[in-house]
């Protein structure tokens, strides 16, 4: 299994709601990431969980809030988001954090605040 | 600081072969990576030079020289399935060794 599964597919909320995405591998990997993807643009690092502990955060509003409940799942709850947070949310993950270790993405959450 | 420099389109016909340069400009360089990725799509890895030389994978290959921060994708025998945007991308000590991306660069196919 080599398989990232995100969910949901899509998801539409308005400015005061309060919403979880969600990320899933069984490759056993102890690295996982969520990238922020804008149209036309390279994905964009938001933070990376190492052996379940957050080693990265790449100055990220706290709005976006992660969470890493086990070493195979990975959420990003929203909360009070704007509508320039409208994007791609790539969930990824990697045997290590560091390294030369292939990075597997999953397809993604198509996020869009109104 | 970290940047690399990818053409923003390339166009070729099916059944050519095409090249996707990248230079970058890091300050600890530890590797060039190839992502393969289609409209609506996730980023899907496609190879990995850590030394300089040329790695070939079926029809890709890809190309290093760390004494000119320069790397290559090499795609053969094109398929209009290989229309896609390819992000190279390096790991940088100074970034903690995450991936520093390219703009990308859309591939478009003729027949």
């Amino acid at each position: 299994d080599t398989e990232v599964t995100q969910t949901p597919k899509h998801l539409v909320m308005g400015m005061t709601n309060k919403k979880s995405l969600k990320c899933e591998q069984h490759m056993g990997h102890r690295a996982m990431y969520w990238y922020k993807q804008k149209a036309k643009k390279p994905p964009e690092l938001m933070f990376v969980y190492s052996y379940e502990k957050l080693s990265i955060n790449e100055s990220v509003p706290s709005r976006f809030s992660p969470e890493c409940p086990n070493s195979s799942l990975l959420n990003l709850h929203l909360h009070a988001l704007q509508p320039e947070d409208s994007a791609l949310y790539l969930c990824a993950s990697s045997q290590e954090s560091t390294g030369d270790t292939e990075a597997f993405f999953g397809q993604g959450t198509r996020l869009t605040v109104v | 600081g970290q940047s690399l420099e990818q053409p923003s389109e390339v166009t070729a016909v099916e059944g050519a072969i095409v090249q996707i340069n990248c230079t970058y400009q890091t300050s600890g360089f530890y590797g060039l990576s190839w992502y393969q990725q289609h409209d609506g799509g996730a980023p899907t890895f496609l190879s990995y030079n850590a030394l300089d030389g040329l790695e070939e994978t079926g029809r890709f290959s890809s190309f290093l020289s760390r004494s000119d921060s320069y790397g290559y994708l090499l795609l053969q025998e094109l398929q209009m399935k290989d229309s896609a945007s390819y992000f190279c991308a390096v790991r940088d000590i100074a970034s903690n060794y995450q991936l520093i991306w390219g703009a990308g660069t859309k591939l478009i196919i003729k027949p």
